[in-house]
């Protein structure tokens, strides 16, 4: 069982619509928790992070995380296609500092 | 520079070959890390430096693989006698204190032919 799984996709929606993202993971020892986008042909780029139960929002992203069930996601409201890109969940894991990804979720958005 | 610094951005060898692939970190960062992407997969943890020595090198997957960082700033990931299945996108990241929080170059490509 991978560490962390997310669904490859790819994921489509409408200019406007809102984007969700999924993320499970399987250490209940993980304690921090990232979302980085990454372009095609480019490297990763941290979005967002969340290290606490519940929401935190950022502009048009919210992060959502719950630890109990092992689960954190990724909402994009107002899609643009300048959001299409790959999006990677990433976990940490007790006094490690090593990120461990998931394999991403590609996204398009229509214009 | 501004960001982090990777070089070569492309590098095709033969099989068999030693190849060393650099890093220059974001000025001050003092975490390093190094990570391989192949297609469609998401990075894949190597090597971590806090400043100087190799504080987990839990992902070097063989001793082919060898990383330093001699004065806890550029740092060098070294491939000895290289096969097919090196080929990836080798990404260096560097992070100034929060875990988990990286900036990563724009990686250098490798092609093991």
């Amino acid at each position: 069982q991978k560490e962390v799984e997310q669904n490859s996709g790819p994921l489509s929606v409408p200019e406007g619509a809102i984007a969700s993202l999924n993320c499970t993971y399987s250490d209940r020892g993980s304690q921090s928790f990232f979302w980085y986008r990454q372009y095609s042909g480019k490297s990763p780029e941290l979005i967002m992070s969340i290290y606490s139960n519940g929401d935190k929002e950022d502009g048009r992203f919210t992060a959502q995380l719950n630890k109990a069930s092992q689960y954190v996601s990724l909402l994009i409201r107002d899609s643009q296609p300048s959001d299409s890109a790959t999006y990677l969940c990433a976990v940490t894991a007790g006094s490690a500092r090593q990120l461990t990804f998931g394999s991403g979720t590609q996204l398009t958005v229509l214009p | 520079g501004a960001g982090v610094s990777q070089t070569p951005s492309n590098k095709v060898t033969e099989k068999g070959k030693y190849v060393e692939l650099r890093c220059d970190p974001i000025s001050g960062h003092t975490a390093l890390y190094w990570y391989r992407q192949s297609l469609g997969q998401g990075p894949e943890f190597l090597i971590y430096f806090q400043g100087t020595g190799a504080a987990d090198d839990s992902g070097l997957p063989n001793d082919r693989f060898f990383a330093v960082r001699p004065e806890g700033s550029v740092s060098t990931l070294k491939i000895q006698r290289t096969e097919r299945g090196d080929s990836a996108v080798y990404l260096c990241a560097s992070s100034k204190s929060r875990t988990g929080e990286l900036f990563f170059g724009e990686g250098s490509r490798l092609t093991v032919l």
